[in-house]
């Protein structure tokens, strides 16, 4: 199975921030990578997928990068509606596995 | 406007069964596979099971495989979960999302549905 790591698993920030969560596959994935974000009580939402396509709606302060085992995802300019929970998730094969989760708080 | 909506969820007993459903629309259900994930309470996102969109290939998670089946109605645009010998570590909500693209990836998630298994 692919594992997923994700780093920080927390971390807090400020209105205006640009802040880059990174996810590591165990091995080669080629660009099967999508990020979610999600609101507490809320539906997981897609933001990225193939690793650098931003889903259509999500704002362009949204971009990811990376391939093979290393990518990240980055937010240009922290909005107030952006504190949240992100998941990266490998699509390269099943099991699908999700990365640990990245809580970003307010600083 | 694609639309999954869950029902089946509840309380059962270690050792019970239930079946999850999945309603669909909006998309042509027939030409997606289909996938069921879960979150246990405070817990992060886990993927359970995906089945092809004519239903012929099924994965599941080493964690249920063997107790959880996985199956669609295409005639009418429902997705299943039947989950037996249920542990309290199923304790979840769970999700059915439908998939894109090729290899698929989860793109929209319905509103979830709270199993909670305990005695």
């Amino acid at each position: 199975d692919i594992q997923m790591t994700q780093s920080p698993s927390a971390m807090s920030a400020s209105v205006g921030d640009r802040v880059t969560i990174t996810c590591r596959a165990s091995q080669d994935i080629n660009n099967y990578l999508a990020w979610f974000q999600q609101k507490p009580g809320k539906v997981p939402k897609r933001l990225i997928y193939a690793a650098s396509s931003l889903q259509s709606g999500v704002p362009s302060r949204f971009s990811g990068s990376g391939s093979g085992t290393e990518f990240t995802l980055t937010i240009s300019s922290l909005q107030p509606e952006d504190f949240a929970t992100y998941y990266c998730l490998q699509y390269n094969s099943y099991p699908r596995t999700f990365g640990q989760g990245t809580k970003l708080e307010i600083k | 406007e694609v639309q999954l909506l869950e029902s089946g969820g509840g309380l059962v007993q270690p050792g019970g069964s239930l079946r999850l459903s999945c309603a669909a629309s909006g998309f042509t259900f027939s030409r997606n596979a289909m996938s069921w994930l879960r979150q246990a309470p405070g817990k992060g996102l886990e993927w359970v099971s995906t089945i092809m969109g004519d239903g012929g290939i099924r994965w599941y998670a080493d964690s249920v495989k063997g107790r959880f089946t996985i199956s669609r109605d295409n005639s009418n645009n429902t997705l299943y979960l039947q989950m037996n010998s249920l542990r309290v570590e199923d304790t979840a909500v769970y999700y059915c999302a439908k998939q894109v693209g090729a290899p698929g990836v989860e793109d929209y998630w319905g509103q979830g549905i709270l199993v909670t298994v305990s005695s």
